[in-house]
Parts: structure tokens; sequence; C-alpha cells
């Protein structure tokens, strides 16, 4: 596509819930990130994916949050048993070439309550 | 690991002015990358300007410079004959040079500067 895609783009959760928040990145891109961008702060860094696999995951809170790239291009992250800590703008990223900075998508703000 | 400060939480200037936002970073490294990014209320972050340590040249990118000092560290984003629709959130970031492009060596950004372009 054009640009980098998220769905949905607002999502409203109880606490304990289940949530999966989609990437489709920019064709060809084979980088792809996740950041969380906390009420007031920068975006943080949460997971990396080249291509298919996840190349630093350093980022992930907890062993509730998890990533998917199955085929290289659309990603999921998944949340389990949410907490209302996880409150944020998620936001998705791909790049062609290292150097040249990441290209965005508007995010998906999760609100759980 | 690389930080970034930007030390205004908040700056108004009236439309057609110019203003200068603050930015400072810590690295040891010697080759690496400086960005501004704008992000405005949609949330989608968008590149203004971009900036490669080994380049001694400002970065222009017409209303938008950069005032970039490698020893000091400081990277600042000055913004010509601003315009309502500059009105935004302003992230500094740093990315190391060299790296596979994600995690503690992608991009790293400053907590932001909430802009306000008064008509």
């Amino acid at each position: 596509g054009a640009g980098v895609s998220q769905t949905p783009s607002n999502k409203v959760t109880e606490k304990g819930k289940y949530v999966e928040l989609r990437c489709d990145p920019i064709s060809g891109h084979t980088a792809l990130y996740w950041y969380r961008q906390s009420l007031g702060q920068g975006p943080e860094f949460l997971i990396y994916f080249q291509g298919t696999g996840a190349a630093d995951d350093s980022g992930l809170p907890n062993d509730r949050f998890f990533a998917v790239r199955p085929e290289g291009s659309v990603s999921t992250l998944k949340i389990q048993r949410t907490e209302r800590g996880d409150s944020a703008v998620y936001l998705c990223a791909s790049s062609l070439q290292q150097g040249y900075g990441y290209t965005f998508g508007s995010g998906t703000r999760l609100t759980v309550v | 690991a690389q930080t970034v400060t930007q030390s205004q939480p908040e700056m108004s200037v009236q439309e057609a002015e110019t203003v200068t936002l603050s930015c400072t970073y810590d690295t040891s490294e010697n080759n690496y990358y400086l960005f501004w990014y704008k992000q405005p209320p949609s949330r989608q972050m968008i590149l203004v300007i971009r900036q490669e340590a080994y380049k001694q040249q400002n970065a222009t990118e017409n209303r938008f410079s950069v005032n970039f000092q490698k020893a000091a560290k400081s990277f600042s984003l000055k913004i010509s004959d601003s315009q309502l629709g500059d009105t935004a959130m302003y992230f500094c970031a740093f990315m190391k040079h060299g790296s596979a492009g994600g995690g503690a060596d992608g991009l790293t950004f400053g907590k932001g500067t909430h802009l306000i372009i008064q008509p």
C-alpha cells in the first residue's frame, strides 16, 4: 500500500481481555517496528521484525505481549490479560533502508477500562 | 544506550515568526543519524528533516533547518515563517549508523515539544 496502515484506529477493552492490533506495512519494506507511546511521552521501542522473524523483542514489557509476522508483511501485536497500564497509542512503522528513518502509521489508541 | 533530551515541553509563537526547538543527545557513537519528526493530532509521525552525523553541513528542507553541533551533541530545529499547520508535537530522534535498524540501535525518541502557532 501507499502508507503504513493500522487497524483498529481506536480500541476500548475491559481489563483482563485479549486484544490484537494489526499493522500493514508499505509493500516491499522488510523491516517492521512496533512502538508504544504513553500520554505525554515519546514512542518507546517494543519489537523489530526483519522479514518473518523477530530480530529484537527486547522492548516487550512482559510475557503478556507477543507479536507475529508470519508471511513477512502484515504484523499483529497481541496483548493478553490487558491491564489499565497498557493504555497507550501503539505505533507501527516500516523501513526500506537503514538510516532513512521509518514511515509510521497513525497508530491504534488502546484504552483499557 | 543513547538518550535524547528535549527540554521544552511546550512552546507558543505567533504565525509568521521563527521558532527554534532544542534537542540534546548522549552517545558514545561517532557515526549516527538524527531526525525531527512531527506528530499532529492525527497521531502519524511525519519525518520533517534528517541529518547524517558525518556531514558538517546542516540539513534544510524548505522552511525547516537544523543547527547540528556534533561536539556539543546538540540538534536544534528552526522553523521559519511559521504557519498554523505547523502546530503539532515535535520529536527529536537518534539512530546509530550501521545497526540492524531495530531495538536499542533503532530510533530513540525524546519526550517531545508541543508547538503551538497562534493566529
